[in-house]
């Protein structure tokens, strides 16, 4: 059975760093072709990908955002990692992990809800 | 403002049957498939179409999708009040080089 699941704060201060983390479950990113993506949705918005590394540790990342994340993964533990520094209260979001396999998101993490607020 | 384009809202009675259109552009749908997740009030999204028209195991044959140049729809056949949910159009861009989402229809079964 395949799982994500995304761990991390609940509330930030303006202009930390957000770390946030996705642990997967039933399926490797050693595995050729797939991908793990972030994906965030402010409260009554629509969704916004934010970034996605692949098996081959291939990167990408939403142009608006780029100076400010960072995805990594840590193959041994079977998880993603996303870091947003500078965060403002607009950053304010549901953040989800997915898997992409291979161009489509079939499986999703529950979300993790981070309000930025001092 | 998304790079896809859905209506915020649509609607129907049970029974009926409701479309949802996506628009976009060359380098988005008018070259890649589109997908389509649903998303349950207080719930993460799921993909209920992948690659234009396939449905995932466990999806209902109530739903189905096509794709047309760069636009592409969503049907929902013998609507009934669980289908109540935003509805999401997904693809990739090769201009930014990453996925993209549409702005989400909202579906209220009246």
């Amino acid at each position: 059975q395949i799982t994500l699941a995304e761990s991390g704060p609940a509330l930030v201060k303006p202009t930390q760093t957000l770390t946030l983390t996705c642990t997967l479950s039933g399926f490797s990113l050693t595995t050729s072709g797939v991908g793990v993506a972030w994906i965030r949705q402010p409260p009554g918005k629509a969704l916004e990908w934010l970034a996605l590394i692949y098996w081959d540790d291939d990167k990408r990342y939403v142009q608006s955002l780029k100076n400010r994340l960072t995805i990594t993964k840590d193959t041994s533990k079977n998880q993603v990692v996303l870091t947003l520094t500078n965060v403002a209260p607009v950053d304010t979001a549901t953040y989800y992990c997915a898997r992409l396999h291979p161009r489509d998101f079939d499986h999703w993490g529950q979300g993790t809800l981070v309000t930025v607020s001092s | 403002q998304s790079v896809l384009t859905q209506p915020p809202s649509a609607s129907g009675t049970p029974g009926q049957r409701v479309t949802i259109s996506c628009s976009g552009g060359r380098s988005n749908i008018g070259f890649n498939a589109v997908n389509w997740y649903q998303q349950l009030p207080g719930t993460a999204p799921k993909l209920i179409i992948y690659s234009n028209d396939e449905r995932p195991p466990g999806v209902s044959d109530r739903i189905s999708g096509s794709k047309s140049g760069t636009s592409a729809s969503l049907a929902i056949s013998g609507l009934q009040s669980e289908d109540e949910a935003d509805y999401y159009c997904g693809t990739w861009d090769d201009s930014l080089s990453g996925p993209i989402f549409g702005g989400g229809t909202k579906l209220t079964v009246l």
